[in-house]
């Protein structure tokens, strides 16, 4: 069964970028995507970004679109999450997801666009960073 | 993008007794191949987001039985059939019909 280790905790100045790993332990990236998601404090859940390994792309959501980067080192197993521009709205909670679906798929036709980042059952522990001055 | 709302955003349930959320999209989360994109999490406090639904109904690996999903195209429901202790927690419903996957806004389960 595979495990998404994140990197702990940190606290980063306004203005300036961060950058959050997610190891897969158990498994390996190219099979399945891998979605970043967000809790900011009070705040609901919110979707960030994705990349599917076997297909060499990446989604964003558009109000990250300017600001945030996902990538993917296989020879480690490691999935990245880059944020720049850093605010205090970023302060938040921040997990890696797997969906339950590989990336691979074999039913009849293409799948909906969000076919890769369905059914997210594999989550990281969450990483905590705070931006303040 | 498309919008998910939720209601009750607040949920207060005695200990055995059901409890139902529901769970509204802008557009449509049914498919040609006859899936709907709808997931349900719950998300406790301190803890990661876990799967509880994908495909509108199916239940995921380990989720307890008391834990069903329903619904069609744009209108979706969580129901718990008899509630524990253990439920307490905010109860998220996401779209994967389209990209980016959104989110409702939570709702708040809370033991009476």
């Amino acid at each position: 069964q595979v495990q998404l280790v994140q990197s702990g905790p940190e606290v980063k100045k306004p203005g300036s970028s961060m950058k959050v790993s997610c190891k897969a332990s158990g498994g390996t990236l190219r099979s399945h995507a891998i979605s970043w998601v967000r809790q900011a404090p009070g705040q609901g859940l919110e979707w960030m970004g994705g990349v599917i390994s076997l297909f060499g792309t990446a989604n964003y959501a558009q109000k990250f679109q300017d600001r945030v980067t996902i990538t993917t080192d296989e020879s480690t197993s490691t999935a990245y999450m880059e944020l720049s521009s850093l605010r205090s709205e970023d302060t938040a909670i921040y997990y890696c997801a797997r969906p339950r679906a590989p990336s691979d798929y074999y039913g009849l036709g293409s799948p909906p666009p969000g076919y890769h980042y369905y059914g997210m059952d594999v989550w990281g522990q969450g990483t905590t960073v705070t931006v303040s001055s | 993008d498309i919008v998910m709302t939720q209601s009750p955003l607040s949920l207060p349930v005695t200990p055995g007794e059901p409890a139902s959320i529901s769970c509204r999209s802008s557009q449509s989360l049914l498919y040609s191949n006859g899936y709907n994109y709808l997931d349900w999490y719950l998300h406790k406090p301190g803890q990661s987001p876990q799967l509880l639904i994908y495909l509108g109904s199916i239940r995921a690996s380990g989720v307890p039985d008391r834990f069903s999903g329903s619904g069609s195209g744009t209108d979706f429901t969580l129901k718990i059939s008899r509630v524990e202790a253990e439920d307490v927690g905010f109860y998220y419903c996401m779209q994967a019909r389209q990209t980016p996957p959104t989110f409702g806004q939570g709702t708040r389960l809370e033991i009476k």
